[in-house]
């Protein structure tokens, strides 16, 4: 199957900083990829789709010059949280998709737990 | 704008017991999908339902799709303690998003 690998698994950090989580496609070439947030016990929210070669389409509420969303290649998007503030902690998880697969399960990214200080 | 919810929220049940989850979603969609989230860990594909009608199962879960009801059900048969995880239901809109409902902690005791 379609697998995605993200990483950093987990990252703590100090309030101000920036934190860089990536998130690739390993076997097929991912056309838009995914971001979710998930606070505890709660369910996934979509933050944003990345297309590749293009601008990300955030959800409502979601701050884009927050949250940056690069997808530079095919097999590659990043999320950037700038100025990251102890509101922002949380599980962070995206997933990647492709035309052919979209009658398929669909796989995430093992995820990144980000805790601001 | 679709909107997806499951009940119950929480499921405590005995060992060897059944249950059903159940998702409701919204308007028209054309694929439903399961996980399973352990705490702490990502996603766990389960099933991927694409037309009315269908059923899939494994092992001790079985999921069902009506879309005219706008209906799925996970139902769990005879269950064991390692079950126990949070399940989710997604439903696809018209575009490629994915929107989630707000998940089935499920406990299951001796």
């Amino acid at each position: 199957g379609a697998v995605v690998s993200q990483h950093p698994s987990w990252v703590i950090c100090k309030s101000g900083t920036s934190v860089k989580i990536e998130c690739r496609s390993l076997d097929f070439q991912a056309t838009t990829m995914f971001w979710y947030r998930q606070f505890p016990k709660q369910s996934l929210m979509l933050m944003a789709t990345s297309n590749e070669g293009s601008k990300a389409t955030y959800e409502q509420g979601v701050e884009k010059d927050k949250f940056l969303i690069n997808h530079a290649s095919l097999t590659l998007s990043t999320l950037t949280v700038t100025s990251a503030h102890p509101e922002d902690s949380s599980f962070y998880i995206c997933s990647a998709n492709t035309p052919g697969l979209m009658n398929e399960k669909l796989f995430f990214g093992s995820g990144t737990q980000l805790s601001v200080l | 704008e679709l909107k997806v919810e499951q009940n119950p929220l929480f499921l405590s049940m005995q060992e060897g017991k059944n249950y059903t989850i159940y998702c409701n979603y919204s308007t028209t969609s054309d694929r439903l999908y399961w996980y399973r989230q352990d705490p702490g860990k990502s996603l766990e594909s389960l099933f991927v339902l694409l037309s009315n009608g269908a059923v899939k199962q494994e092992g001790r879960l079985m999921a069902s799709l009506d879309t005219k009801a706008r209906l799925s059900t996970l139902h769990i048969t005879a269950a064991v303690h390692d079950l126990s995880a949070t399940y989710f239901c997604a439903v696809g809109d018209n575009t490629d998003k994915l929107i989630f409902g707000t998940g089935t902690r499920l406990q299951v005791f001796p």
